[in-house]
């Protein structure tokens, strides 16, 4: 079955720290992944997305995932973070290469920025 | 481009009473609109998929006759909370897909929350 996993509930870094969220799927066909970002009680903002080509994937905000097929991963990183960057972010997967393919999110991994 | 808007932002409601959320595409025309729905610390679960023109999709274990969804145009999908308990409060979004071919994405509206006293 589809799946999408976020190891990490919660992690806590510095500001001016580098950051990254760990994401795997598991999915039988060429995976479609995306980043989400959601700031509290808010909607869902598209930080990335890989579809295919270039497995390292730049976004907004000073993002970047990569993609390794070998280890089934999807994982974000940003090489400094911004109190601005304390939200709550999802790894997504499509399954399909249309914008009608129902996407699969992962549980969320709570950012927080310590001062 | 790509704005989806939901209406209302927020609503409480008595039990029982039944409620609307409305999820538009104000700039593009969507042929697939999906609704999730989220509770509090956890992710978002599909509950449907609607395209326009037809009946909708539910996920397994969604009650099609409590969570209504009419998708009468290409630019409003609406998703009407049947005979609504508090266990319906939760925060629905809507996202809509402006089709064609891969390497598209679905657009997040900014979500409804709703409370069931």
């Amino acid at each position: 079955a589809q799946s999408v996993t976020q190891p990490d509930i919660h992690i806590t870094v510095s500001e001016g720290a580098s950051l990254e969220l760990r994401c795997n799927y598991s999915y039988g066909a060429t995976p479609y992944l995306f980043w989400y970002v959601q700031s509290p009680g808010q909607g869902l903002q598209l930080l990335l997305k890989y579809f295919s080509g270039d497995t390292l994937v730049q976004g907004i905000k000073g993002f970047e995932a990569e993609f390794k097929r070998s280890q089934s991963s999807f994982n974000l990183r940003k090489p400094s973070v911004h109190w601005s960057d304390a939200a709550e972010y999802f790894c997504a997967v499509a399954l399909g290469g249309s914008s009608a393919s129902k996407i699969i999110f992962g549980s969320g991994t709570r950012l927080s920025i310590r001062p | 481009g790509a704005v989806v808007s939901q209406h209302p932002s927020w609503v409480i409601c008595k039990s029982g009473t039944s409620v609307k959320i409305e999820c538009r595409s104000l700039d593009f025309q969507a042929t697939t609109m999906f609704w999730y729905r989220q509770f509090p610390k956890q992710s978002l679960m599909l509950m449907a998929t609607s395209n326009e023109g037809s009946k909708a999709t539910y996920e397994q274990g969604v009650e099609k006759d409590k969570f209504l969804i009419n998708h009468a145009s290409l630019t409003l999908s609406t998703l009407t909370v049947t005979s609504a308990h508090p266990e319906d409060s939760s925060f629905y979004i809507c996202s809509a897909s402006r089709g064609g071919g891969g390497g598209e994405t679905q657009y997040f509206g900014p979500g409804t929350r709703l409370l069931v006293l």
